[in-house]
Formats: C-alpha cells, sequence, structure tokens
C-alpha cells in the first residue's frame, strides 16, 4: 500500500543555517504531497502542498518539489530561524491522507 | 475562536481502566477524525465522524468506542486500556467542503498506559 518516509530526527541546527529533510514516497497512481507543521503545544499545520509532479510548494520561506522520478518530496529552507523549531511531517492524499512518522528540528541561537 | 480543543493533555492509566478523551471544536465542521501517533510511525486514523449521528472506522479502530451526538464534540473512549495504547491522540476537524489535508488539529493527548 501508499507509505511515507522521512529522515530520522531530531534534527539540530544553528540559526541561518540551511534546512533540509528528506521525505520519499511510495504510491499507485498520482497521489498529492503535504508537509505539516505541529509547534510546541499546538496542533498540525498544513505548511504546504504540490499536487502534481513539478510542482513546487512554498509557505514562510520554505519549499518543498513533488518529483516524480525519484518518489520524493523533500523540505528545504534557505534560512532557519529559532521560531522554526518543530516537529515537521511529510504526507501523501491517494485514497486516504498517510502521514510520515515525522521529523522533530531543533534550532539553536 | 478555539479551534480544535482536546482535554486532558497527559493522562496514565492502569491497564483495563476506562476512560475518555475530549474533543471539540467551535468553528461548525461537519468531518472530525481522530488519530494515534506511535513513535517512528505516522498519524493512523481511528474512527471518524461526517456529521452528528455518523460514525466510521478507520485504520486501527479496535479498543476505541466513539458518538457524535452534537456537532461540536467528538470524544474517544477507551472501554478496557492496554499497553499498546500508549500514544498521542490527536483529533481533527474539517468543513465538509473542504480538503482533508486542509484539517485542524488539535494539540494533542499523551497517554501512557501501565
Amino acid at each position: 500500500g501508499d507509505s511515507v518516509t522521512q529522515m530520522e530526527g531530531p534534527v539540530t541546527l544553528s540559526e541561518e543555517a540551511f534546512l533540509t529533510i528528506n521525505c520519499t514516497y511510495t504510491a499507485t497512481g498520482y497521489p498529492s504531497l503535504f508537509w505539516y507543521v505541529q509547534y510546541p503545544g499546538e496542533g498540525l499545520q498544513l505548511l504546504l502542498k504540490a499536487t502534481k509532479a513539478d510542482d513546487k510548494g512554498s509557505n514562510k520561506g520554505f519549499e518543498a518539489t513533488y518529483r516524480k522520478e525519484t518518489t520524493s518530496f523533500h523540505l528545504e529552507k534557505g534560512s532557519v530561524q529559532v521560531s522554526d523549531s518543530a516537529v515537521y511531517f511529510c504526507a501523501l492524499l491517494g485514497g486516504k491522507l498517510i502521514f510520515g512518522q515525522g521529523t522533530e528540528l531543533s534550532v539553536k541561537p | 475562536n478555539a479551534g480544535v480543543t482536546q482535554t486532558p493533555k497527559f493522562q496514565v492509566l492502569k491497564t483495563g481502566q476506562s476512560m475518555t478523551l475530549q474533543c471539540a471544536q467551535d468553528m461548525n465542521h461537519e468531518y472530525m477524525s481522530w488519530y494515534r501517533q506511535d513513535p517512528g510511525m505516522g498519524l493512523r486514523l481511528i474512527h471518524y465522524s461526517v456529521g452528528a449521528g455518523i460514525t466510521d472506522q478507520g485504520e486501527v479502530p479496535n479498543g476505541y468506542n466513539v458518538s457524535r451526538s452534537t456537532t461540536e464534540d467528538f470524544p474517544l473512549r477507551l472501554l478496557s486500556a492496554a499497553p499498546s495504547q500508549t500514544s498521542v491522540y490527536f483529533c481533527a476537524s474539517q468543513s465538509r467542503t473542504s480538503g482533508v489535508e486542509t484539517q485542524y488539529f488539535g494539540p494533542g493527548t499523551r497517554l501512557l498506559v501501565l
């Protein structure tokens, strides 16, 4: 069945560092892909999405490109801030919404 | 507008005890869902509801009951807790006219079953 795999965390970075969180998926058909973010003490929020191959989703300085050839949707940000510390979830929507296991990001000043 | 609220934030139970996890939303959303999240795994759907009086099973429904008597509330009941139910539980809601990816999530309830 469909599945999503994320890189293991926690990821610890210094402020202004470049961020990549890897996400790969397995799916039949052409799913939509998403990144969610969960800030401490809050619920998950949709961060960005891409609905077809080569689409780039972006929001709050984060970007991810739907790569069908490598079945990937890696999350990137050029310069992280302390306020980006959170847990990030990759997800796909085929017949149902399927989440990855989440990657914790900690950004130090 | 509080969004989706969940109580309690954290709970410890002994095996065999029962409890109810509360979930409420004030956005008049028709759809509500319960997920669990276990270490190293993504969120998995337990039960969902498309409106008051209507519920259905998700991917991992065993050991859990739900009911939906009002639009606002969607409690999750554990009738006889087991250590395998130690997890973080998320409630979510959405409007029936929006996509499932736009669900609003609560902050979660951490449950430890000893």
